[in-house]
């Protein structure tokens, strides 16, 4: 069964690094999504590709945020400087795209950020 | 926009006995349901589904959901836990965005097993 890839799984980084997670989607899924999701809370959405495209970017925060799918396959998030706040699970998602009344987001196993 | 809420931040049952985990949503139009399990320390496993058509939907691990426009629910069951079972589960709702579907979750049940 096809899943969802990410690395590394844990990450541990001094607050003022620079971190980098890493997601490769399922092969053919359109549509890759990043969440963040904080101890005790549900995934939120970072950012959402449409292929190489960025489709929803609203809760990302630009100033220390980014994320790239340059060949609309694999993609990368970047934080820096990281802060204390950023720790917590990053979750990436992805689905076909094929239509919005079909559509289900399949999820990797996350990375887990402690920010010292 | 689209919300959750799970009134239950925390249940416990005994294995072998019946589950029902509490779910009501707001959206403005027809609804796309999902139910997620997480284990500790990992990602998010789709447990079930609703589209469309039957307002009962099965799912794997032996879970079932029931959709209630009237309630603004979609509360998941299962008829006898395991205690496998113990985990975090999530009930979200998507939106249409044209060609996938925003995820909005709730902030979750964490079920714990008593043998």
């Amino acid at each position: 069964e096809a899943e969802v890839a990410q690395s590394p799984r844990y990450k541990i980084t001094e607050k003022s690094q620079a971190v980098a997670f890493w997601c490769d989607p399922i092969s053919g899924h359109a549509t890759l999504y990043w969440y963040r999701q904080i101890l005790g809370q549900g995934p939120e959405l970072l950012v959402q590709f449409q292929d190489e495209s960025v489709v929803d970017d609203s809760q990302l925060p630009k100033d220390r945020f980014s994320a790239e799918r340059l060949k609309g396959v694999d993609s990368t998030l970047k934080i820096q400087p990281a802060e204390l706040g950023d720790s917590a699970m990053y979750l990436c998602a992805s689905s076909t795209g094929a239509g919005a009344r079909t559509d289900t987001q399949y999820f990797g196993p996350g990375t887990r950020l402690t920010v010292l | 926009a689209q919300s959750v809420t799970q009134p239950d931040i925390h249940i416990t049952v005994s294995e072998g006995a019946s589950l029902e985990l509490r779910c009501n949503y707001s959206y403005g139009a027809t609804p796309y349901l999902f139910w997620y399990v997480q284990s500790p320390g990992q990602g998010l496993q789709l447990l079930l589904k609703y589209f469309s058509g039957d307002t009962l939907v099965q799912g794997i691990k032996g879970f079932e959901a029931e959709f209630k426009r009237s309630q603004s629910s979609f509360n998941l069951r299962k008829p006898s836990v395991h205690w496998s079972d113990a985990a975090e589960y999530f009930c979200a709702v998507g939106a249409n965005t044209g060609t996938a579907s925003k995820l909005t979750f709730g902030t979750g049940t964490r079920l714990q097993v008593t043998l």
